[in-house]
């Protein structure tokens, strides 16, 4: 079956560094999507891995390991503004999202 | 504001109800698509058209059906639902459904069945 896991919560400090792991099991795979979703908000993309490595945006940086089926989302300087849901998903072979149920990042002052 | 707007924001329905969920995309996207979000559950994908023509309907129970009359508008017609049917509703759109754009959200619509 298609299976994405991560963690349900996570805690973190303002200023900090926070790592929000994500492992994949699909039918194929055509790349990893990271959404942020505030709460009463729509998702908004951040980020689309399909070949290993990490990519950089600013604060925010995505790895992607494809023979481990692992992702991950770092997120640096860590703001209050950062406390949301992440939403992981990946791309199967029919081009169809299989999601996570998304971790919520709390961030304390 | 992502480009993609829903109404109703919030929706109590009877059972017996009808209803119709609406999403408009500015964006000049072909694909959109019909999600409902639970809590603490994954997104589920319900439906999605491809150049006005559905190309994914998984298992979705009858009594939720989608119109597409062109690309830049979506409905969910909602009839005879059940108080498990309670969620968030969002549409979404990207370029095209078969490729690995992004997609883009709109707000959605909570609904709840009494």
């Amino acid at each position: 079956g298609q299976n994405i896991d991560q963690p349900t919560e996570m805690t973190a400090t303002e200023g900090a560094i926070v790592q929000i792991n994500c492992t994949y099991q699909t039918s194929g795979f055509n790349g990893l999507f990271w959404y942020q979703q505030h709460a009463g908000e729509a998702p908004t993309f951040l980020s689309y891995n399909v070949l290993d490595g990490l990519e950089e945006k600013g604060r925010f940086s995505s790895f992607l390991s494809r023979s481990k089926g692992y992702s991950y989302l770092l997120l640096k300087e860590l703001q209050m503004k950062d406390s949301a849901s992440y939403l992981c998903a990946s791309l199967d072979s029919n081009y169809q999202l299989i999601w996570g149920a998304g971790t919520k990042l709390i961030i304390k002052p | 504001e992502t480009g993609v707007t829903q109404t109703p924001r919030h929706l109590v329905m009877g059972m017996t109800n009808k209803k119709s969920l609406k999403c408009e995309q500015h964006l000049g996207h072909n694909a959109m698509y019909w999600y409902k979000q639970s809590a603490k559950k994954p997104l589920e994908l319900m439906f999605v058209y491809n150049f006005k023509e559905q190309t994914e309907n998984n298992s979705v129970p009858s009594r939720f059906s989608p119109e597409c009359p062109n690309s830049s508008h979506l409905f969910l017609h909602l009839h005879t639902l059940q108080p498990e049917d309670s969620a968030l509703y969002l549409c979404a759109s990207s370029q095209e459904a078969s490729g690995s754009d992004e997609q883009y959200f709109g707000p959605g619509t909570r609904l709840t069945v009494t």
